[in-house]
């Protein structure tokens, strides 16, 4: 029969552009996020991270803005390159919850175009 | 500094044989994880283990996988016996403290059962 997987979001962009990946998280308690990046065939990458008392935090390329009135967090990718070319996944944590482990989103293929 | 040791990197093994995956965390981290990958239902988490205790093993597929951490260098993740729907990519990855901290993922190993 046929094989049914998970449909990745995928956004395709020039290299040289830059990059908006966005990511929908469930819970409003959440206290910290992250952004990973996973190549293909390698485990997923730490990025960056961002705790629920901050709206925007910059790295080396990268921005992770946080919008907790819609639960809403993005990363930016400042001109892309092609090794940005990979899945990137969004994660959150409730420390006060009964899991206190962080939650994946599904992932977002990004693939730069030459 | 090393990151998270995964062995080995490439299994392939036959229905009904016994699979043993391999984790060394990074060095001062008490806090050990075992993903699933699967294109079907994307990561999962399987276990962790903080100080060497397992704290929630909710996500064990079932009797046929069990997972230790007799120090804290060391852990396994075993399958007995193993079938075909348990191909994927088993990841492992660690964090310093608790299980909402960012954790640092190792290269995977990729399980073939035929």
């Amino acid at each position: 029969g046929e094989s049914v997987g998970l449909h990745l979001p995928t956004l395709s962009v020039q290299e040289g552009d830059n990059s908006i990946i966005n990511c929908a998280y469930s819970n409003s308690a959440s206290d910290y996020f992250i952004w990973y990046k996973q190549e293909s065939g390698k485990g997923p990458q730490f990025i960056i991270d961002i705790r629920s008392n901050m709206d925007k935090r910059q790295g080396q390329r990268v921005t992770v803005l946080l919008n907790k009135t819609v639960k809403h967090l993005s990363l930016q990718i400042a001109a892309t390159q092609p090794g940005d070319s990979a899945v990137y996944f969004c994660a959150d944590v409730n420390y006060g919850g009964a899991t206190n482990k962080l939650i994946f989103g599904t992932g977002t293929l990004l693939a730069v175009q030459p | 500094d090393a990151g998270v040791i995964q062995s080995p990197r490439h299994e392939v093994t036959e229905m009904g044989q016994e699979v043993t995956l391999r984790c060394k965390p990074i060095s001062g981290h008490n806090s050990l994880f075992w993903y699933r990958q699967t294109m079907m239902r994307g990561l999962e988490l399987l276990i962790y283990f903080n100080n060497n205790v397992p704290i929630d093993d909710s996500g064990m597929p079932e009797d046929r996988f069990s997972a230790k951490m007799p120090n804290a260098s060391f852990s396994t993740l075993k399958i007995q016996p193993s079938e075909p729907r348990d191909s994927a990519v088993y990841f492992c990855a660690s964090s310093l403290y608790r299980g909402g901290d960012t954790q640092y993922f190792g290269p995977g190993t990729r399980l073939t059962v035929l």
